[in-house]
């Protein structure tokens, strides 16, 4: 089945304890991007990535890290996690080029106390 | 730069019409319409491409209007199945990437 996958679903931490958010996908997809969801503030876009190797600082990368080794994967860092990066995280892939739909996962809650 | 949704949210009837609004202060190369049931991931419903063509949903309309730099997406006779909150994407390529930005939102709540 095509899918995008994130892992954990759901996490309660402590600030400042490092923390990564995986997100892989089967569909061989070149664009994968990390967005996080807040109330009233719809899907805001913190990172992405148009190939291996290539990543691009989206709206709101300020605490976050990620990487692209390899083509089906795109894992978020919180190098130190504080309590407003609190928020329901959703990762993104697509095909390469315009026009194509994103598939999104099924989302991470983050909770950092 | 977030393209902006009206109205944020919207309470109708079954049955009854609703209108959602995407604009943005630039130039659209082209518009994604996605919706999200509660505790749910977004869902793809179409995507409206400069110079008018349209891909996507069938049982939900949307037009482009490049001249206004805005997309409307249009629920005609709501069904309780159109309840969620949607969402418009537009992509940037001036900006480098065709990855879409995405609004605040519309809440659409539909009674029976």
């Amino acid at each position: 089945e095509a899918q995008v996958t994130q892992n954990p679903r759901y996490l309660i931490t402590v600030t400042g304890k490092k923390l990564t958010v995986t997100c892989s996908q089967n569909m061989n997809h070149e664009y994968m991007s990390w967005y996080r969801q807040d109330p009233g503030l719809g899907l805001r876009q913190i990172y992405y990535s148009m190939n291996v190797e290539v990543t691009d600082k989206g709206d709101v990368p300020e605490g976050y890290k990620v990487s692209r080794k390899e083509k089906r994967n795109f894992p978020l860092i919180l190098e130190s996690p504080s309590p407003n990066q609190t928020s329901l995280y959703f990762c993104a892939s697509s095909l390469a080029g315009d026009n194509q739909p994103q598939h999104f996962g099924d989302g991470t809650r983050l909770s950092i106390l | 730069q977030q393209p902006v949704q009206s109205p944020q949210a919207v309470i109708l009837r079954e049955g009854e019409d609703a209108v959602i609004n995407c604009s943005s202060s630039k130039a659209l190369y082209s518009v994604h319409w996605y919706r999200q049931k509660h505790g749910e991931a977004p869902v793809f419903l179409m995507i409206l491409l400069k110079g008018g063509e349209q891909k996507g949903h069938d049982k939900i309309s949307a037009s482009f209007n490049e001249k206004k730099q805005q997309s409307s997406l249009y629920l005609t006779a709501s069904q309780l199945s159109y309840s969620g909150t949607y969402f418009c994407g537009t992509e940037d390529p001036s900006g480098g990437s065709y990855i879409p930005t995405f609004g605040r939102g519309t809440s659409l709540i539909v009674h029976p």
